[in-house]
């Protein structure tokens, strides 16, 4: 069956430093890999789309790599804040145009100390 | 642009009784989901419409669970019969056509408490 990894365990970074999420995956191949932010009580907000012929995709201060053949995605925070404290989902998507949903991972959540 | 509503944001209910929830997606999107989150674990796809048609549904969806969306507007996701294990938050996502696999937007959930 399909299987989505992420750091099980909190990720605590100091303020300023680089955050380097993990996603693994087996038993997939998609398209379209998504990450999102959820913070507590509340739903997640997208991120960022990178598609499976992509190798690198920035935002701002985000960065997501995808990797077909390890089968796996970073994402990174640079310059990290308190504010990016909140858990992160990576989720993947088929080329089914939308109607296979998205398969999410149990996300990490991080933490950026002051 | 308001984003996705749900409604409620809260409820509890007790063991057996029937739940209804609703969403309302962002306006000119013509795909809505429903997902389930429990502590500890991301969402979980449950149902699928296009416009008002239901194109996808999880095995997670028994047949206690029933999904609507009339006239490709809002959205009611029914729970008959409810059990402990059907506690989680519900969410609702949208996301527009016809670009396809963009991102989803999501609303707050509604989170269940079946006692």
């Amino acid at each position: 069956s399909q299987k989505i990894e992420q750091n099980s365990e909190a990720l605590n970074i100091q303020e300023g430093k680089t955050a380097t999420l993990t996603c693994n995956y087996t038993n997939y191949s998609p398209a379209y890999l998504q990450w999102y932010r959820q913070d507590p009580g509340r739903g997640p907000v997208f991120l960022l789309l990178i598609r499976e012929n992509e190798k690198e995709k920035r935002k701002e201060r985000l960065k997501v790599t995808f990797d077909t053949t390890l089968k796996q995605s970073l994402f990174h925070i640079t310059a990290s804040q308190p504010a990016d404290s909140a858990t992160y989902l990576c989720a993947l998507q088929g080329s089914g145009g939308g109607a296979d949903g998205l398969t999410f991972g149990k996300g990490t959540h991080l933490i950026i100390q002051p | 642009d308001t984003g996705v509503s749900q409604d409620p944001r809260h409820k509890i209910t007790k063991r057996g009784q029937n739940v209804t929830f609703r969403c309302d997606p962002i306006s000119e999107h013509n795909r809505l989901y429903w997902y389930r989150q429990t502590l500890g674990q991301g969402p979980e796809f449950l149902t699928y419409f296009q416009n008002e048609a239901q194109l996808e549904k999880s095995r997670l969806l028994s047949d206690r669970f029933s999904a609507e969306r009339p006239k490709g507007s809002f959205s009611t996701l029914e729970i008959q019969r409810t059990e402990q294990g059907d506690s989680a938050m519900y969410l609702c996502a949208s996301s527009p056509t016809p670009r396809m696999n963009t991102e989803a937007f999501f609303g707050q959930g509604t989170r269940l408490t079946v006692v």
